[in-house]
């Protein structure tokens, strides 16, 4: 079993749309958790950290769920620039910082 | 502005070359970078850590003899893609710890081995 998993997608959504990606993680002793936006091959940014209490960012709203070892992202009012890919990351226990990626959620906003 | 650059940004070599691959960090020293490598549609797997003047941690399945990692100074570490075959095509990108508990990636490097 991947150490991260999330579902490839695409999804095809159109503008104003609200879209949700989920995003699974196998060790419950994992310590953060973040969600990156990834374009067209290009480095990875960061879109924001992820917490139990949930965090929000404008359109974007994150949550940790650690009793069911998942996290998620929910974007509302979808524009055409949000398309991308959504990459989720978790943080071992005693991973020094490593960060551990999922595959990928592909997002494709269309007029 | 970057804070970390990586070079090259893409490169393209005969098979059984070798291709070396640079990482540094700007106006900050970096004594924990990590080495990723992403085939298409699939996710960002790390390769390695490497640690200022010390060897190289490579995860699982990692040919450290293919795959050489030096961090001789505090802002450059290097990966070396040795004797490089088609296989070896992807995404190689570095990401650089600052202070601890932040981290920037690099810009990426395509290599595609032909």
């Amino acid at each position: 079993r991947k150490e991260v998993e999330q579902d490839p997608g695409p999804f095809n959504v159109p503008e104003g749309a609200t879209v949700a990606f989920n995003c699974t993680y196998s060790n419950s002793a994992s310590q953060s958790f973040f969600w990156y936006r990834q374009d067209c091959r290009k480095e990875p940014k960061l879109l924001m950290s992820v917490y139990s209490s949930g965090n929000e960012d404008g359109r974007f709203t994150a949550q940790l769920n650690r009793a069911s070892q998942y996290i998620s992202l929910l974007i509302r009012d979808s524009k055409l620039s949000d398309s991308a890919t959504y990459l989720c990351a978790v943080t071992p226990l005693g991973g020094y910082n490593k960060l551990i990626f999922g595959a990928g959620t592909r997002l494709a906003v269309h007029p | 502005g970057a804070v970390v650059s990586q070079h090259p940004s893409w490169v393209i070599c005969k098979s059984g070359t070798s291709v070396k691959i640079e990482c540094r960090s700007l106006d900050f020293q970096a004594t924990t970078m990590f080495w990723y490598r992403q085939f298409p549609k699939q996710s960002l797997m790390l390769m390695a850590t490497s640690n200022e003047g010390s060897k190289a941690t490579y995860e699982q399945g990692v040919e450290k003899d293919k795959f050489l990692i030096n961090h001789a100074s505090l802002t450059l570490s290097t990966l070396t893609v040795t004797s490089a075959h088609p296989e070896d095509s992807s995404f190689y990108i570095c990401r650089v710890l600052y202070g601890g508990t932040e981290a920037f990636f690099g810009q990426g490097t395509r290599l595609t081995v032909v």
